[in-house]
């Protein structure tokens, strides 16, 4: 069955550090997006992604946060300067035209 | 914005039981209503879900129900297991690939 692949796993830096998330979304797949979850608390939406450029971004989503499709395959989550509060899993999703989401396993971030 | 309330935060029934896990939205617009399945450490995974244009949608032991004059949703689920334990989110959409609005979780024990 195919499946959102997301890297690292888990990842601990520094505050004020550069951090970038990466993500495989399904191959058939044409929309793509990033939800954060604080430990406890609800899934939350960051932005969505499609035809190479940001379809929405929610509040959270400010000018440190950034979203790319380098490659054609791969779809990444930069955060310039990381803050302790951004630490939590994130999660990258996709899907197809019904909007039917598969998630990966997430990548949980701890900023020190 | 939307918004999704969900209800009770957590629920403990006897193996064997039922559950049933409720929810309400704000947005009339939205029209695609997914429930999430959350085991530990792991993604949200799709287990059921129901678009606007059907009042109840069953898959063996799940069902669901909406009512969109109230704007009310709720998921149901019979002859629980102790593989049924999870924590369990609804979420609202507009449909299509517009983002996904998720509530605050259940946590669901079934008891062996």
């Amino acid at each position: 069955e195919p499946e959102v692949t997301q890297t690292p796993s888990h990842q601990v830096t520094q505050m004020g550090q550069e951090v970038i998330l990466r993500c495989v979304p399904i191959s058939n797949h044409l929309y793509f997006y990033w939800y954060r979850q604080i430990l406890g608390q609800k899934v939350e939406f960051l932005v969505s992604f499609y035809n190479n450029e940001i379809s929405e971004k929610s509040e959270i989503f400010d000018d440190q946060f950034s979203v790319e499709r380098p490659d054609g395959s791969n779809f990444t989550l930069k955060i310039r300067s990381t803050k302790l509060e951004d630490s939590a899993m994130y999660f990258c999703a996709s899907s197809g035209l019904d909007g039917e989401l598969f998630f990966g396993e997430g990548s949980r971030l701890t900023v020190l | 914005g939307e918004n999704v309330e969900q209800h009770p935060s957590t629920l403990s029934v006897q193996e064997g039981d039922s559950a049933v896990i409720k929810c309400t939205y704000s947005d009339s617009a939205s029209n695609y209503f997914p429930w999430y399945k959350q085991e530990l450490g792991k993604g949200p995974q799709l287990i059921i879900d129901i678009r606007s244009n059907v009042g109840e949608k069953k898959d063996q032991r799940i069902a669901v129900t909406l009512n969109k004059t109230a704007k009310h949703f709720s998921l149901h689920i019979t002859e629980t297991q102790p593989e049924d334990s999870a924590v369990y989110f609804c979420a609202a959409s507009t449909g299509g690939y517009q983002k996904v609005t998720f509530g605050t979780g259940t946590k669901l024990q079934v008891i062996p």
